[in-house]
């Protein structure tokens, strides 16, 4: 059964860079039939797509947010990480990651998200 | 402002249906497949359907899912109060390319 579990800072200052860790248990990383994906909810809000990568190392990125993201894979460790540079208050929320299916049916893009990481939560304050 | 768009909440009594919707367009919902996410209080959201109409394992057959157009409809019978939850839809954006969520529905049992 792979679990998910999210790591890292809960307090990230204004300007700075909020960095994550998911580690993967039960499964791999490498695994070429996932994709490996950070979303976020801030408080009381709905959930964001933030972007996933691929066991290639291939990257997708929501385009809101393509300019200060970067998500990164360490085989080694069974782990990938999210950056996200220049944070400002609308960066607080709580972040999962996940891992992602992804099917083409007749042209048609199947995708969806499970297991989750139980969450972190990133406050960016001073 | 979400790309699908969901009503914020719904209300219905223990045993009943009912219905949630999500609402999108021809570069989301109109081509690509839709999955539903049940998020409990103070939990991470759980996968619910998959593939439209698909439940993984473990999900019982109160819930279904169904997709016609832009728009998909999550089904839920026999209301428990345990289903009391935020209940978010998601697919593929083939111009934003990108996932995209529903702002989600808050599902009140009383």
């Amino acid at each position: 059964q792979v679990q998910l579990q999210e790591s890292g800072p809960g307090l990230v200052k204004p300007s700075q860079t909020l960095s994550l860790t998911c580690t993967v248990s039960g499964g791999s990383v490498n695994s070429g039939n996932y994709y490996w994906s950070w979303i976020r909810q801030p408080g009381g809000k709905g959930l964001e797509w933030i972007g996933r990568i691929y066991s290639s190392g291939s990257t997708t990125y929501n385009p809101s947010l393509k300019s200060r993201v970067t998500i990164s894979a360490d085989t080694s460790k069974n782990q990938f990480s999210l950056k996200v540079t220049s944070v400002t208050a609308a960066d607080t929320a709580v972040y999962y990651c996940a891992r992602e299916t992804t099917k083409s049916i007749w042209q048609q893009l199947s995708n969806w998200f499970d297991p989750w990481g139980q969450g972190t939560l990133v406050t960016v304050s001073s | 402002q979400s790309v699908l768009t969901q009503p914020p909440s719904v209300s219905a009594a223990p045993g009943q249906k009912v219905t949630l919707s999500c609402s999108g367009s021809s570069s989301n919902i109109g081509s690509n497949y839709v999955s539903w996410y049940q998020q409990l209080p103070g939990t991470a959201p759980k996968l619910l359907i998959y593939e439209n109409n698909k439940r993984p394992s473990g999900i019982p057959d109160r819930f279904s899912g169904s997709k016609s157009g832009t728009s998909a409809t999550l089904g839920i019978t026999g209301l428990q109060t345990g289903d009391e939850a935020d209940y978010y839809c998601e697919t593929w954006d083939n111009i934003l390319s990108a996932g995209v969520f529903g702002g989600g529905t808050k599902l009140t049992v009383l």
